[in-house]
Order: C-alpha cells, then structure tokens, then sequence
C-alpha cells in the first residue's frame, strides 16, 4: 500500500518570498491533516480537512497560510510571504477515522523540509 | 484541550525494558490515548492506541490506570533501532462540532546505548 506522498522534500527560499507544498494521501481517507514541525519541538496542527471541507484551522496563519483540498483528495499548503520563522517541517497526514471522540491511526508523510533564509 | 506531560529524555541499554510514563490528568471521558514514534527527517509513526486498562500489539504495550489520568508506553528489550522521539496524545473533542484535534507535546526523547 503507497503512503502518504509529499513534494517537494526540501525548500530553501528567502524572506518574502512564496512556496506551495503537495501532498497526496493514503486512497480512500478522508481525513486529511498539515502539521508544522519546528526543530526540537512537537508537529503542531496547521489544519485539518475531512473530503474537501475544513473541520479545524484554528491555528493556520491566516494572513500568510493557505490551504486547499480539491475533490477531496490531493491537498496544497502555500505561505506568502515566508518568514524567518516558518522555517520547519511541514508534514502531511491522513486518517480513515473522523468519528466524534475516537482517535484513528495517523499515516504520516516524511515531510517538507522549508528553510527561509 | 487536554494536555500532556512526558519527560524530555530517557537512556536505556539495550535488552532491556523501557517504560515512558505520560500525564494527563484533565482527560476527557471519551478522549484515547495514542502513542507515536518519530526517527529523524521522517514523519512520526502510530504505535498503539488504548483507552483504558491494558493493550498489547507486537511493538508495544500501553498501560492505563483507572483513572486515567495517566499511561505507560512499555518497549520490551529495546535495541539501537528504537533511539528515537516517543509522543503521547490524547484525542480532544474540539467545539463539539465533531471534530477532534491531536495535540503533540515535545515528546520522550529515548536514546538506546549498546
């Protein structure tokens, strides 16, 4: 069974500039999940899509942060501008579960590593 | 949202049993607890899931107690291969709109020496 795809793995770009990440889930979930990870910390949830809808952005940087999931199953993340800060790993995952209170496997992706210079 | 505390970083020889302890003493009553691993520049990985007493897979085994307010991630004779990041989760009910969100901590770091 393919996993979780993601490209580009590795993307250096400088401050103000923008950059798009792809990741294209597991066939047939429909929980869709973009975390960030900062060195040394724990991947923080961005957003997370069930289909194409959005169930949780709280916590996606509006002003710079951007998100899709077309047709329900390949999804971008797109920053503009980058800062200084956003570099990290960019992780996307994909759960068949979305089922009030129960937590399903998580199927994680090996990551987009952004570094803004 | 249900918090958790791990500690940041454990040593074990190999061959030998390892238990991470995690806390979370404002669990909700229907929230699990998962486990995951995470080796460097890869995605973290699914290790095993409970919500109360004991569960056993061919990787792990996951003690909770009673009152839930904490679990016990137990690896049984570690070896090199096991060195890496162990998080521990507790599945949130977000605003009752039938979501959930999955809230990662810093994690165990564990280090397995020869």
């Amino acid at each position: 069974e393919a996993g979780v795809a993601q490209s580009p793995r590795y993307k250096i770009i400088e401050k103000r500039q923008s950059v798009a990440f792809w990741c294209n889930p597991i066939s047939g979930h429909a929980t869709l999940y973009w975390y960030q990870q900062i060195l040394g910390q724990g991947p923080k949830l961005l957003i997370q899509f069930q289909n194409n809808g959005v169930v949780d952005d709280s916590q996606l940087p509006k002003d710079r942060f951007s998100a899709e999931r077309l047709k329900g199953v390949d999804s971008t993340l797109k920053i503009q501008p980058a800062k200084l800060e956003d570099s990290a790993v960019y992780l996307c995952a994909s759960s068949l579960v979305n089922r009030v209170y129960e937590v399903g496997e998580l199927f994680f992706g090996e990551g987009s590593r952004l570094t803004v210079l | 949202l249900a918090k958790t505390t791990q500690p940041i970083s454990m040593d074990s020889y190999e061959g030998q049993e390892v238990n991470i302890t995690c806390s979370h003493n404002n669990i909700a009553t229907n929230d699990y607890i998962t486990w995951y691993q995470q080796f460097p520049s890869q995605g973290p990985r699914f290790i095993i899931q409970g919500y109360k007493t004991k569960v056993t897979n061919e990787v792990a085994s996951l003690f909770i107690p009673a009152d839930r307010k904490s679990s016990t991630l137990s690896l049984p004779r570690v070896s090199l291969s096991d060195t890496a990041v162990y998080y521990c989760l507790v599945g949130d009910v977000y605003s009752g709109a039938g979501s959930y969100q999955l809230t990662f901590g810093k994690g165990t770091k564990l280090s397995v020496i020869p």
